[in-house]
């Protein structure tokens, strides 16, 4: 199994703040990797796909980069409704997903 | 408006079996891969199982292989999972999911339904 190690775990920042979370991948995926986020109680919600393509009718403060084994996910300004936990996930072989990263607001 | 709805889930011995539904609507069923997801009480999410949009490929999680089955009824717009041999640690909620077209037939997961929670204790 490809294993997906996210940082950090937790991270708490302000509104307006920029916000980056990395995975790293234990093997190559090219760029099979994808971000979600969760919100509490909710299903996940797909937000990057591919490492850079952002879905549609997510925000354009939410971005993503990366290919082969390091990843970042980035919200360029912080807005209370990102509150949430949001995974990684390659899909490279069968998929796993990253251990995730909850973020609050300061 | 595309819709998932999960149902089957409750309270199963552990050795026992159960099987999970996910009824689609608002999208031509056939035509996506599909897949389950769980989470575990105030845990990350685990990738359990995928399939083609023909039912012809079927994929597995390690955790799972042997023990649960993926199908689906393309003539009733419905998604399984069937689950023998359950364990403690498959207590979870389990998340039915659709995959987007275009690339591997696992993932990324673009529509997810609310869940059903099985739990197993005897």
């Amino acid at each position: 199994d490809i294993q997906m190690t996210q940082s950090p775990s937790s991270l708490s920042a302000s509104v307006g703040d920029r916000v980056t979370i990395t995975c790293q991948a234990s093997h190559d995926i090219s760029n099979y990797l994808n971000w979600y986020q969760q919100k509490p109680g909710k299903a996940p919600n797909l937000l990057i796909y591919d490492a850079s393509n952002l879905e549609t009718g997510v925000p354009s403060r939410f971005s993503g980069s990366g290919s082969g084994t390091d990843f970042t996910f980035t919200i360029s300004s912080l807005q209370p409704e990102d509150v949430a936990t949001y995974y990684c996930q390659q899909y490279d072989t069968l998929p796993t997903f990253g251990g995730g990263t909850k973020v609050e607001i300061k | 408006e595309e819709q998932l709805l999960e149902s089957g889930g409750g309270l199963v011995q552990p050795g026992g079996s159960l099987r999970l539904s996910c009824a689609a609507s608002g999208f031509t069923f056939s035509s996506y891969a599909m897949s389950w997801v769980r989470q575990a009480p105030g845990r990350g999410l685990e990738w359990v199982s995928g399939i083609s949009g023909s039912g012809d490929n079927t994929y597995y999680a390690g955790s799972v292989k042997g023990r649960f089955t993926i199908s689906r009824d393309n003539s009733k717009n419905t998604l399984y999972l069937q689950m023998n041999s359950v364990r403690d640690e498959d207590t979870a909620i389990y998340y039915c999911g659709k995959v987007r077209p275009g690339g591997l037939e696992v993932a990324p997961t673009t529509t997810w339904g609310q869940g059903t929670l099985v739990s197993v204790s005897s």
